[in-house]
């Protein structure tokens, strides 16, 4: 099966950096990704990880380390906006079978 | 907005009930997908599809079924829905085969009572 592990809640303040982490269990692999989700709303891709290394998108970033299972987003110039839940999610399946981990929460304080 | 819509968005039900969520895209997208979202369980896969009548189980797939007749539609049924079965259920859709980027309907609420 899978098994995907992030930390329960991360508090942060204003225009600082954050990083959430990500460590994966599959019998398969073939990708990382990130989404964001706000209180209320439906989740929103945010970035993916093929290759080992760092992609970046704006004020995102994300890594993926495929023989440390583990991966992190991170996000810089944290803004209020930012405050959300972010999950990472695997495709472990030859029919892109995507498992989400059980979410990081993010608070932004001034 | 890619266009995926779930219906219907709110339903309250009571316990033994028959229920069906429906997924529809306009997209053409070949996967189309169920998860559950409960506080502190995250978005949990009930069953996915990956072709017209191809469909395969996730990890909670139990008291579930699910079918797909047409490429645009993918139908969640409670055959006879339970209180453990209250949730908020999201449905997503994915063009790409190794690059797991899903977008999500706006979700559906189900509670039974």
């Amino acid at each position: 099966g899978q098994s995907l592990e992030q930390p329960s809640e991360v508090t942060a303040v204003e225009g600082a950096i954050v990083q959430i982490n990500c460590t994966y269990q599959t019998s398969g692999f073939y990708g990382l990704s990130w989404y964001q989700q706000h209180d209320g709303g439906a989740p929103t891709f945010l970035s993916y990880n093929g290759l080992d290394g760092l992609e970046e998108t704006g004020r995102f970033s994300s890594f993926l380390s495929r023989s440390d299972s583990y991966g992190y987003l991170l996000l810089q110039e944290l803004q209020m906006k930012d405050s959300a839940s972010y999950f990472c999610a695997v495709d472990s399946g030859g029919y892109q079978k995507v498992t989400f981990g059980t979410g990081t929460k993010l608070q932004v304080i001034p | 907005d890619a266009g995926i819509t779930q219906s219907p968005r709110h339903k309250v039900t009571e316990t033994g009930t028959p229920v069906t969520l429906r997924c529809h895209q306009t997209e053409n997208h070949r996967y189309m997908y169920w998860y559950r979202q409960d506080p502190g369980h995250g978005l949990r896969l009930i069953h996915y599809s990956y072709g017209v009548k191809d469909t395969d189980k996730g990890e909670v797939s139990d008291g579930y079924s699910v079918s797909r007749s047409k490429t645009e539609d993918f139908l969640l049924t409670l055959e006879s829905a339970t209180s453990s079965q209250t949730s908020v259920y999201f449905c997503a859709i994915s063009a790409d085969v190794g690059a797991n980027v899903l977008t999500f309907g706006a979700g559906s609420r189900l509670t039974v009572l």
